[in-house]
């Protein structure tokens, strides 16, 4: 069975914080990973599409960069603000198209 | 604008009940996924479909079946509601291959008494 584990849970932040979470998946039979940010009473929105090791993107304030060699892909905000209150969740997807979400990082900006 | 919509964003049934979700995508999509969301899980595939007839199961089926009749809709079905089917339903659609992003629809919230 895969394991995609993100990172804290949850995290509390004032605004203007900068901050960073983690989603581990395994390194064998990667495809691609993908970023999802889900505000509460909203549908889930793709932030990042990620495929190939060393991969870096970036939106606004948003960037993610990925490690398919040991398994890991990190998300930054930098300085948070309250509208980026959301769950952000992780999944990764197999080479046989297994697809598999984390159980997201529950960010919360302060004003 | 691309849109997934669900039948329902609020249900209540009762335990033995059959359930149908829909959900219906206007992008003409090949991919559409059921997803249920409990808390500290993340989103667990049910069932997922690349093409029109065709259904593949996901991590969790049990107890659930669905239906593509066209491609624009996808239906799951709870042949009969239990209490550990209690969940929020996400549905979800994308195009051609596996590095695509997911659209989701909002949501159903199912309550089994």
């Amino acid at each position: 069975i895969l394991n995609v584990e993100q990172s804290p849970q949850s995290l509390h932040v004032q605004e203007g914080d900068s901050t960073n979470f983690t989603c581990s998946f395994p390194s064998s039979n990667f495809y691609a990973l993908h970023w999802y940010r889900w505000e509460t009473a909203k549908s889930p929105e793709a932030l990042f599409v990620m495929t190939l090791n060393g991969d870096e993107k970036k939106k606004g304030r948003i960037s993610a960069t990925l490690n398919t060699k040991e398994g890991y892909s990190y998300l930054y905000i930098k300085g948070s603000q309250p509208e980026d209150s959301a769950t952000y969740l992780c999944a990764f997807l197999g080479n046989n198209n297994d697809m598999r979400f984390g159980a997201g990082t529950r960010l919360t900006v302060k004003p | 604008d691309v849109k997934v919509t669900q039948s329902s964003r609020y249900l209540v049934k009762r335990t033995g009940e059959k359930v149908f979700l829909e959900c219906v995508q206007d992008m003409d999509h090949e991919n559409m996924f059921w997803y249920r969301q409990d808390p500290g899980l993340g989103l667990r595939l049910i069932y997922f479909s690349y093409d029109v007839k065709m259904k593949e199961k996901g991590d969790i089926p049990e107890g659930y079946s669905v239906s593509r009749e066209k491609k624009e809709r996808f239906s799951l079905i709870l042949e009969s509601a239990s209490t550990n089917q209690t969940s929020m339903y996400l549905c979800a659609s994308s195009a051609g291959g596996p590095y695509n992003e997911q659209f989701f629809g909002p949501g159903t919230r199912l309550t089994v008494l």
